[in-house]
């Protein structure tokens, strides 16, 4: 499976943007880019995902670049609800294997 | 609610014992997967299902196995529990098999005393 790179962990203030990158040097051409979080004590819970094209959702939006080597998950404004590990997957077959991902802090 | 419903919620039981976990994936989704979440490590993929057939396996111990039914809910068995087996135990459903989003139940939480 092609891997993916994220920070341990990100701080953000309350009501900020906030810019969640994903590293995914050896991507291939038809693998997704999906995004995940997981509130405490809560199951994942999908976020997004895209191939090639940015995309938004009520969510949030995600940034893809030309060569898709790396994207960015984007949260416009945060909130402490947020706070959660996110996690960035490609995805192109049968299995969906999760990361180590990055915790967001949210500061009011 | 992601509309995957994962029973029992919370499951005590002792070393030696078996169990069954049992997930009712979204309406309409044909493939279901299973992770392990233990405290100290991260969402382990376990096994996936689609239509009833394994179509991949991950690091899911040989004391384990799961199955998924012609209704396709889907039932992971523990078996000869230890103590490292305690853990949440994810189901999560997607429409088709590779590409899709998925989408997770609450989790099952067991403990092995």
């Amino acid at each position: 499976d092609a891997k993916t790179t994220q920070p341990n962990s990100m701080e953000s203030n309350e009501e900020e943007p906030v810019h969640l990158p994903c590293n995914h040097s050896t991507i291939s051409g038809t693998d997704y880019i999906h995004w995940y979080r997981q509130l405490p004590s809560q199951g994942p819970e999908y976020v997004i995902h895209g191939l090639t094209s940015n995309v938004n959702n009520r969510m949030a939006s995600l940034a893809i670049a030309e060569d898709r080597k790396s994207s960015t998950l984007i949260l416009h404004r945060a909130t402490l609800r947020d706070a959660a590990v996110y996690y960035c997957i490609l995805r192109n077959n049968n299995d969906m294997r999760f990361g180590a991902g990055t915790r967001l802090t949210v500061k009011p | 609610d992601s509309g995957v419903t994962q029973t029992p919620k919370h499951l005590i039981t002792a070393t030696g014992q078996r169990v069954t976990l049992r997930c009712s994936p979204r309406s309409g989704d044909l493939s279901v997967y299973w992770y392990q979440q233990s405290l100290d490590q991260g969402l382990q993929f376990l096994i996936q299902y689609y239509n009833g057939e394994e179509r991949a396996k991950g690091n899911i111990l040989e004391r384990f196995s799961a199955q998924q039914f012609p209704d396709l809910h889907s039932e992971l068995n523990l078996s000869s529990l230890e103590l490292g087996d305690s853990a949440l135990y994810f189901c999560a459903s997607s429409v088709e098999g590779r590409t899709g989003e998925l989408f997770f139940g609450e989790g099952s939480r067991l403990t092995v005393l």
